[in-house]
């Protein structure tokens, strides 16, 4: 049974470059989450999705982040323009969505690098 | 701002003792909390989570949650090496939320 997917698993870009980060979560589940790793914060959500709608995207840093989730089984992250502080590691995570004690599966991530 | 605080460690234990991992939080409406293990390079993967009082035990390891002190704790009994990795605590504040701390560093000697 296929886990989490991300694609691409590294990312190398330069400043200013739109970046697009892929993820398709476990097939049946409704919920679907982006986080970004650092560091410096650790591990942040920047939003999730239940049902394909967008529920909480408190966590995303500004306008140059953008989510969406078309279907159940495909999700996008962009940045435009990209900037050297977004290097990070972003993480996308699925849940079956039938309460808060669910266990959410996280993908491998995308290693972004901004230069 | 809700908050989950996690000493960073690094902490080191020998093999076959007892791994003790604690996280505090800062909003008593927290309901649930989870111990997510992630290996260097690798996603974090739940190991439990507990959302009432007292003390849960799965295997080798035990989640321990105080509300009235805003504790939460993981032990981990008869520690192995292949438990060498960061433990991040996270808790739930009623939805699927989570606020993630920014995890303990556990080093297993053998």
């Amino acid at each position: 049974d296929a886990g989490v997917i991300q694609s691409p698993r590294h990312e190398v870009t330069e400043m200013g470059q739109e970046v697009t980060l892929r993820c398709k979560p476990i097939s049946g589940h409704n919920s679907l989450f982006w986080y970004r790793q650092t560091m410096m914060r650790g591990l942040e959500l920047l939003i999730y999705f239940n049902n394909n709608v967008p529920i909480d995207d408190s966590g995303m840093p500004e306008d140059r982040f953008s989510a969406k989730m078309p279907n159940a089984s495909f999700s996008t992250l962009k940045i435009q323009p990209s900037e050297p502080r977004d290097s990070a590691v972003y993480f996308c995570a699925s849940s079956d969505g039938q309460g808060v004690t669910d266990t959410q599966y996280f993908g491998p991530g995308t290693r972004l690098t901004v230069l | 701002q809700k908050e989950v605080e996690q000493n960073s460690g690094p902490l080191s234990v020998p093999e076959g003792a007892i791994a003790s991992l604690n996280c505090t939080y800062s909003d008593r409406g927290s309901q649930s909390f989870f111990w997510y293990r992630q290996y260097s390079g690798k996603s974090p993967e739940l190991i439990m989570f507990i959302y009432s009082n007292g003390d849960k035990e799965d295997g080798r390891f035990t989640a321990q949650l105080n509300k009235a002190s805003q504790y939460v704790s993981l032990l981990i009994r008869d520690s192995q090496p292949s438990d060498s990795a960061t433990y991040l605590c996270a808790a739930s504040f009623g939805n699927e939320k989570l606020t993630f701390g920014t995890g303990t560093r556990l080093t297993i000697i053998p």
